[in-house]
């Protein structure tokens, strides 16, 4: 079965430098979310979308800015990179419904030098 | 706010034998999920099990089976024959019922041992 998607896998910046994490979701899966996971600490919610609009916001810093496209896929911009910037970036994907599981993708590890 | 707390960081088994990891949570809704996932060394995200805040039944996932006591907001994991494979970080997990503004807030984890 297909699953979620991220790219790059791993990603190093120095900082002050700017990244982009693209998610693609599970065909047919119309609402994506976005997490943050630092190091020894749960994962955060950073920002979902559904239907290509922003449906919620989490703590997600201003210098981060996020969007969903027409084919679903979704791309975390992070700007002016900061060491505490250093994370597991988790994308999940579901169908919207009263209930349907959220399949989270396997991450994007960025590392700021 | 909903929040969601396990009071153990790190946990031991023996192999074969039984564990049971705590969660409690606190929220003002009626009907909401729980989660339990495991989190290896890979990291992945790998949902071991759900329970329905509507069910009175408790879910039950081969090996794995929770006790859900929604008046004492209480969402415990029991792992039964505990195998070399199920060493990884455990995250208790809640989300709100309706599906908009569904994020998942998870606990800080416990990390699981298991001694051969």
């Amino acid at each position: 079965a297909a699953g979620v998607i991220q790219s790059p896998r791993h990603l190093i910046k120095e900082k002050r430098e700017t990244a982009t994490l693209k998610c693609y979701p599970i065909p047919r899966h119309d609402t994506v979310y976005w997490y943050q996971q630092g190091p020894g600490q749960d994962p955060q919610f950073l920002i979902s979308f559904y239907e290509k609009m922003q449906s919620d916001k989490g703590s997600i810093p201003d210098r981060f800015s996020a969007q969903q496209f027409s084919d679903y896929h979704s791309e975390l911009n992070m700007s002016s990179l900061e060491l505490g910037d250093s994370a597991l970036y988790f994308c999940a994907s579901r169908t919207s419904g009263d209930y349907n599981e959220q399949f989270f993708g396997p991450g994007t590890r960025l590392t700021v030098l | 706010a909903q929040t969601v707390t396990q009071s153990q960081p790190e946990m031991s088994v023996q192999e074969a034998e039984t564990v049971t990891l705590s969660c409690t949570y606190d929220t003002s809704e009626s009907d909401y999920y729980l989660f339990w996932y495991k989190q290896p060394p890979s990291r992945q995200m790998i949902l071991v099990i759900r329970q329905e805040a509507y069910k009175q039944q408790n879910a039950t996932e081969n090996r794995f089976s929770v006790n859900f006591q929604k008046a004492a907001k209480s969402f415990s994991l029991k792992i039964s024959d505990s195998q070399l494979g199920d060493a990884a970080m455990y995250f208790c997990a809640y989300r709100r019922f309706p599906y908009r503004d569904d994020k998942i807030i998870f606990g800080k984890g416990t990390r699981l041992h298991i001694l051969p």
